[in-house]
């Protein structure tokens, strides 16, 4: 089974571009979710996207952005860039059980983009 | 809000000690805890989930313990190898399928 793959693997863009980061999950899996990583603060919470909807979103500016596609694929974009958006930027890939299956909801993460904004 | 605390940040031991990493989490209402590692600008790699009603997980040399009630989890490593130097995070799951992280353990197992 295919892992979560991300592209572009690099990204380099200067202040004031914009940029679109893409993710596709493991097969079968419909929840997308989406992280920064920064040395200074870790890894945060961007959103999470199931069934092609926004379900949660982390406390970041609105210009960040995501979509899902019906074929659970899920696209990140960073509007008016900042030199503090540069990062690693992670996506995972979960089933998203419900019921009492939730309690097995293992998320999985691709290699991520990294992107440096000069 | 959860927050993750991970203790030590940083950890240098020779080849073959066994190992105690430990975490600790702020809100106990979680669905399971995964440990994940991560090499240098790599992404993620989950090593144990242990869903909130279990006490402990294992997988080959690695046993991860939970007692949710006092939100802490630890990450045994057994023998431990050149190769299982890394970062290593562990991650409650809550509300919103959302994991939240801990700074990490920077592990070196020296030759």
């Amino acid at each position: 089974k295919a892992g979560v793959t991300q592209t572009p693997r690099y990204l380099i863009k200067t202040r004031g571009q914009q940029v679109t980061l893409s993710c596709s999950p493991i097969s079968g899996h419909r929840s997308v979710s989406w992280y920064q990583q920064t040395p200074g603060q870790g890894l945060q919470f961007l959103f999470e996207y199931f069934s092609e909807t926004q379900r949660n979103k982390g406390n970041f500016p609105g210009r960040f952005s995501g979509r899902q596609f019906s074929n659970s694929r899920s696209e990140m974009n960073v509007s008016t860039l900042e030199l503090g958006d540069s990062a690693l930027y992670l996506c995972a890939s979960s089933p998203r059980l419900a019921g009492s299956q939730k309690f097995y909801n293992e998320q999985f993460f691709g290699p991520g983009t990294r992107l440096t904004v000069l | 809000k959860q927050e993750v605390t991970q203790i030590p940040a940083a950890l240098s031991v020779p080849e073959g000690e066994n190992l105690v990493l430990n975490c600790s989490f702020t809100d106990s209402a979680i669905y399971n805890l995964q440990w994940f590692r991560q090499d240098p600008g790599k992404g993620l790699t989950s090593l144990l989930l242990i869903q909130s009603s279990q006490r402990e997980q294992t997988s080959g040399r690695l046993n991860a313990s939970l007692d949710k009630s006092s939100g802490r989890s630890t990450l045994y490593i057994a023998a431990s190898q050149p190769g299982d130097s890394a970062t290593y995070l562990c991650s409650p799951l809550g509300a919103g399928n959302m994991l939240t992280f801990g700074g990490g353990t920077r592990l070196m197992v020296k030759p």
